[in-house]
């Protein structure tokens, strides 16, 4: 089946500008995952939805990012007044469910390289 | 200091070789993830662990609950083996769901 499809792929823009990163988890899954990656440096969790609950925002960096995941599937991180330094790769994630001891493998998109000029 | 600490940082073998990744947390985990990263950037999740021992072809997974350590093993390492290996810990510590991630163990296997 389809895995986790994230888009752009690439996209670069001016700093001060805004953009929306959009990524579409695996039909069925309840929860999703932000991340990202700057260059030379590891993963850094940003946000995560589980199904209805409220979003667990602990992992954004300033108010300029935010997310949004509508009807329990797409969901979009829009980083507002972008800044040199959101330069990085956002990645995607989800996973069937999240609790407990269960199977909760994380299923990763290819990412979006955001370069801000 | 990191939550998650994993070594060495960089390591070369030959092919062939018996490979050997570490992993060390500092609370307590509900569950310890493996991936592996490709020099494309690409993120495949290996292992999801909560005790023992897992094994998929020549890749095994193993945790100590107890001493808070992971290792990732590889038998008969292939160049194709080469990438970065990152150890990641669900924690209920650090916040709901989200994992912590290691700096990444980058692996070059020489043919």
């Amino acid at each position: 089946g389809a895995g986790v499809s994230q888009s752009p792929s690439n996209k670069v823009t001016e700093k001060g500008k805004d953009v929306e990163l959009r990524c579409d988890p695996i039909s069925g899954h309840t929860a999703l995952y932000w991340y990202r990656q700057s260059l030379g440096q590891g993963l850094e969790f940003l946000i995560y939805f589980q199904g209805n609950s409220a979003p667990d925002k602990s992992g954004l960096p300033s108010d300029r990012f935010s997310a949004e995941r509508t009807g329990g599937s797409v969901s979009t991180l829009t980083i507002q007044r972008t800044q040199q330094e959101d330069s990085a790769v956002y990645l995607c994630a989800s996973s069937v469910l999240a609790g407990g001891w269960g199977t909760d493998t994380q299923y990763f998109g290819p990412g979006t390289r955001l370069t801000v000029l | 200091k990191n939550e998650v600490e994993q070594s060495p940082q960089n390591l070369t073998a030959q092919e062939g070789e018996f490979i050997t990744i570490n992993c060390s947390y500092s609370v307590g985990i509900s569950a310890l993830h493996w991936l592996q990263q490709h020099p494309g950037g690409g993120i495949v999740s290996l292992f999801m662990l909560s005790s023992g021992k897992k094994k998929h072809g020549r890749l095994i997974a193993t945790i100590n609950i107890q001493e808070k350590h992971s290792s990732l093993h590889i038998t008969a390492s292939h160049p194709r083996d080469s990438a970065v290996y990152i150890c990641a810990v669900r924690a209920p510590n650090f916040g709901n769901e989200k994992l912590t991630f290691g700096t990444g163990t980058r692996l070059t296997i020489i043919p």
